[in-house]
């Protein structure tokens, strides 16, 4: 069993539509969770970040942490055709050593 | 831009050629990473440096070479690559290694196909 699974897609919604893109994890000892935005042609970027159970929203995007259930999530509101690209989530534990899901491509259509 | 910049972006070579991939980062950062990115395969962590000392070598066949002469500059070392090491290789920096929220700024990659 992978430590991360990550739906890869692909997943292609309408302009507006609410996005929810999620990974399960089998390590209970994973604390921080993140999500990195990957466009095309570029490296991934830090999007969101969390700790914890529970709800981080900052614009659109709102990223939520389930430890009972291994599971996150990052949703998108109000999608953009900008807001196309591969998301990748991550998480780490005290060792310190990130672990990635094999990312999940977005295509938003205006 | 996310100050950490790859050089070359794209590089085809032989099997039997030698190269080198170049990274510099402009964060002040003192840990420095490669990561080998494959299609719908999770990013692969291959080597890690932390104040220019290599913390993690993540069996990673001899043909990959790193070098960082200090903490700013990052070199992968190329030689005899068999077409599967194909992809994308990623430079990343952050404030520190081994810390568990450490965050990672990633440069654009360079894009490696083996013939």
């Amino acid at each position: 069993q992978k430590e991360v699974e990550q739906d890869p897609g692909p997943l292609s919604v309408p302009e507006g539509a609410i996005v929810s893109l999620n990974c399960t994890y089998s390590n209970s000892a994973f604390q921080y969770f993140m999500w990195y935005r990957q466009y095309s042609r570029k490296g991934p970027e830090l999007l969101m970040y969390t700790y914890s159970s529970g709800n981080k929203e900052d614009g659109r995007f709102t990223a939520q942490v389930d430890k009972s259930s291994k599971y996150i999530s990052l949703f998108i509101r109000d999608s953009q055709p900008s807001d196309s690209a591969t998301y990748l989530c991550a998480m780490g534990n005290q060792g310190g050593k990130l672990i990635f899901g094999q990312g999940t491509e977005l295509s938003v259509k205006p | 831009e996310t100050g950490v910049t790859q050089t070359p972006r794209h590089l085809v070579m032989g099997m039997t050629n030698k190269k080198s991939l170049k990274c510099e980062q402009h964060l002040g950062h003192n840990a420095m990473y490669w990561y080998k990115q494959s299609a719908k395969k999770p990013l692969e962590l291959m080597f890690v440096y932390n104040f220019k000392e290599q913390t993690e070598n993540n069996s990673v066949p001899s043909r990959f070479s790193p070098e960082c002469p200090n903490s700013s500059h990052l070199f992968l070392h190329l030689h005899t690559l068999q077409p599967e090491d194909s992809a994308l290789y990623l430079c990343a920096s952050s404030q520190s290694a081994g810390q568990p929220n450490e965050k990672l700024f990633f440069g654009s990659g360079t894009q490696l196909s083996v013939l």
